[in-house]
């Protein structure tokens, strides 16, 4: 399959740790990739290449994967953090398309 | 610095065709795939395709309709989409972004959009 499954929304209280999880067996082949997007704004890369932050986006966001999951984790979530998070791979398959996942919504508490 | 700048928002009716442009800057231009992403309202992310930079050569995602066109013109550094035959359900705001890739050794590659466009909303209505 060349899906990429998210969960639809996930909720963490305010200074807690969440983890977003991204399925997929395009995984397995190649790491994924972290996008966060507020209300009315444009997608933000927050994490690459596994576990690289772009330069700008806090140490509390951090990847990691195993198998066929990806997962972006944000320790200490805070107020801001609130918002939609894609995560993005190639197609295993098919290496020439780019597979996003449906997005999980964020809410602090 | 590096930003990718899109043409404003535009009202259309069924049938019509639009053209939107993505301006790049701060990097060279045909070094890096740019990729086509859209999103309707109250929907997620989704992919649209990426043009080649370097060649001119479009990749489209499966499925997706021949109504919509991937442009270059190398000389300005701007990439277009054109949409023909304009739906209702065409409405969204329509997103450029330009791909990096990496390699993890020993064997992991990695692609990433580093730098998105502002977004183009495009309404269709009568």
């Amino acid at each position: 399959s060349s899906e990429l499954t998210q969960d639809p929304a996930v909720s963490v209280a305010l200074g807690q740790t969440v983890r977003i999880t991204c399925q997929g067996d395009n995984l397995r082949s190649y790491h994924g990739s972290w996008y966060q997007q507020r209300p009315g704004q444009a997608p933000v890369l927050v994490i690459y290449g596994n576990n690289i932050r772009p330069s700008g986006i806090p140490d509390r966001f951090s990847g990691s994967s195993s198998g066929n999951t990806a997962s972006l984790t944000i320790t200490g979530a805070q107020a801001e953090d609130e918002a939609d998070y894609y995560c993005h791979s190639r197609d295993s398959s098919a290496n020439h398309l780019v597979v996003l996942g449906g997005g999980t919504k964020l809410t602090v508490l | 610095q590096v930003q990718l700048v899109q043409s404003g928002s535009e009202l259309k009716k069924p049938g019509a065709s639009v053209k939107i442009s993505c301006k790049a800057s701060g990097y060279t231009f045909r070094s890096f795939p740019l990729n086509w992403v859209r999103q309707a309202p109250g929907q997620g992310l989704e992919w649209m395709g990426w043009i080649d930079t370097n060649t001119g050569k479009p990749t489209y995602a499966q499925g997706l309709s021949g109504r919509f066109v991937f442009f270059l013109d190398t000389s300005l550094g701007t990439a277009s989409l054109q949409i023909s035959s304009l739906r209702a359900d065409d409405t969204a705001v329509y997103y450029c972004a330009r791909e990096m890739s990496g390699y993890d050794p020993p064997y992991t590659r990695y692609y990433y959009m580093d730098v998105w466009g502002n977004g183009t909303t495009v309404t269709v209505s009568s």
